[in-house]
């Protein structure tokens, strides 16, 4: 049973474009989004992160929209560049003292062309 | 930095054989876990652990087997490797905190012909 949705597989933008990547969770009681960012070769590493009582926020060009209602989430980058090639994975969990169940998207591989 | 160290980067074993895969962190996180990534399938949880000695079910815990004897380190065991285990293991740390960031180490690529 997937519990995250992710969507597109696979995305490719011209240098400059502005990709987007959704996500769809089923379980309310998830109240941590966050997005880990992965190269060929190396493990996942954080993004940026989002609780549901704000709608957006954004590190850099990276921005995480979030849809509480539609229990949706999207993850923007701006003036994308060929260095943000790479996977890309959503997850939610639900806060427990001391430690964090993450569930992951299937992931989103993208390809920015110069 | 936070560094999570998996002993090996490719390994290739056989049907039926008893498999350790090795995960050293530096940082004192009391939180480690094991993941398997399969493409199409993303990350899923094996297993974790919040304290040495202690572990947790992920959601697929068949076939595997954990230890925790010390802090710093976590071994997923693959008790009778079968070829569907055959996938990319991914070791992680995190302190002891609500919401606190996953430290990846940069997997295992273990391969059972």
């Amino acid at each position: 049973q997937q519990q995250v949705k992710q969507s597109p597989q696979s995305l490719i933008v011209q240098k400059g474009g502005i990709p987007i990547i959704n996500c769809a969770y089923e379980n309310t009681a998830f109240d941590y989004f966050p997005w880990y960012q992965q190269f060929p070769g190396k493990g996942p590493a954080l993004l940026i992160a989002i609780r549901p009582d704000v709608s957006e926020k954004k590190e850099g060009r990276f921005t995480i929209s979030f849809n509480k209602s539609a229990k949706q989430f999207s993850l923007h980058i701006m003036d994308s560049q060929p260095g943000d090639s790479a996977t890309y994975f959503c997850a939610a969990s639900r806060s427990r003292r001391g430690f964090q169940k993450l569930v992951f998207g299937t992931g989103t591989r993208l390809l920015v062309s110069p | 930095d936070v560094k999570v160290t998996q002993s090996s980067r490719y390994l290739v074993k056989r049907t039926g054989e008893k498999v350790f895969l090795e995960c050293v962190q530096d940082m004192d996180h009391e939180n480690m876990f094991w993941y398997r990534q399969d493409p199409g399938l993303g990350l899923r949880l094996i297993y974790f652990s919040y304290d040495v000695k202690m572990k947790e079910k992920g959601d697929i815990p068949e076939g595997y087997s954990v230890s925790r004897e010390k802090k710093e380190r976590f071994s997923l065991i693959l008790e009778s490797a079968s070829t569907n285990q055959t996938s990319m293991y991914l070791c992680a740390s995190s302190l002891g905190q609500s919401n606190s960031p996953l430290h990846f180490g940069n997997g295992t690529r273990l391969t059972v012909t």
